[in-house]
């Protein structure tokens, strides 16, 4: 399996949204609703932040929201803070009992 | 609180068998499945592989022939052997809870598996 398509970087001012995208086909993305998110600061391990595609769990902040269009996830951070910045990765159920993360994007608050 | 600690050698030769354990604390490892996730330095995550609290496992494709995960509920933790290494494999493993519906909500720390002579 190929890992899901994700653009390196994303940025944006305090205050700010910013949109993750996270493409793959209907063997993943577009076939299950088992997509996740992970938040991984520098030298952490990674942090759950929404699961089965728009699930948050307790304590992740609800200004983090997830959705899915086709083959396409997507996280969306709203009212950007200066913690957010991070690198954030994509994980979806690819059938035949196997998993694939996605390339993962930097995101810079500027 | 559930906690995760991963514990193993952090060098291993080249054609040998990389040997990990994750020692759950704070819960039981029954009722959820349990993975194991690698990050070679400075690239993106890979799932390796999942074992559930029953011994059901399966892997990713790109390293089954390679890849064993096996749980032992009495010690309250579970291992990965990956055998064959080689330089690609060098990574920081993390071991991970997943919540049986492919995401996962508590990781250990990490360890940082280096493969060289």
């Amino acid at each position: 399996q190929s890992a899901l398509t994700q653009p390196p970087s994303a940025s944006g001012s305090p205050g700010q949204s910013v949109t993750i995208s996270c493409t793959g086909t209907s063997s993943d993305v577009g076939g299950y609703n088992y997509v996740s998110w992970y938040q991984q600061h520098p030298g952490k391990a990674p942090k759950l932040m929404i699961y089965e595609v728009t699930q948050r769990p307790s304590g992740v902040p609800d200004r983090f929201s997830g959705s899915k269009s086709g083959n396409t996830a997507s996280l969306t951070v709203s009212g950007l803070q200066a913690e957010d910045e991070a690198d954030y990765y994509c994980f979806s159920y690819a059938g035949s009992d196997n998993g694939v993360f996605g390339t993962g994007t930097k995101v810079t608050v500027l | 609180q559930v906690q995760l600690q991963e514990s193993g050698p952090g060098l291993v030769k080249p054609s040998e068998t990389l040997s990990l354990t994750c020692t759950v604390s704070g819960g039981s490892i029954g009722s959820y499945y349990w993975g194991w996730i690698r990050q070679p330095p400075g690239k993106g995550l890979e799932w390796i592989g999942y074992v559930s609290y029953s011994g059901r496992t399966n892997y990713n494709p790109s390293l089954k022939s390679r890849v064993t995960i096996s749980v032992d509920t009495s010690k309250n933790h579970f291992s990965l052997k990956l055998s064959s290494v080689t330089a690609a494999d060098t990574a920081i493993y993390y071991c991970a809870r997943d919540l049986n519906d492919w995401a996962h909500d508590y990781w250990g720390q990490g360890t940082l598996v280096t493969v060289s002579s």
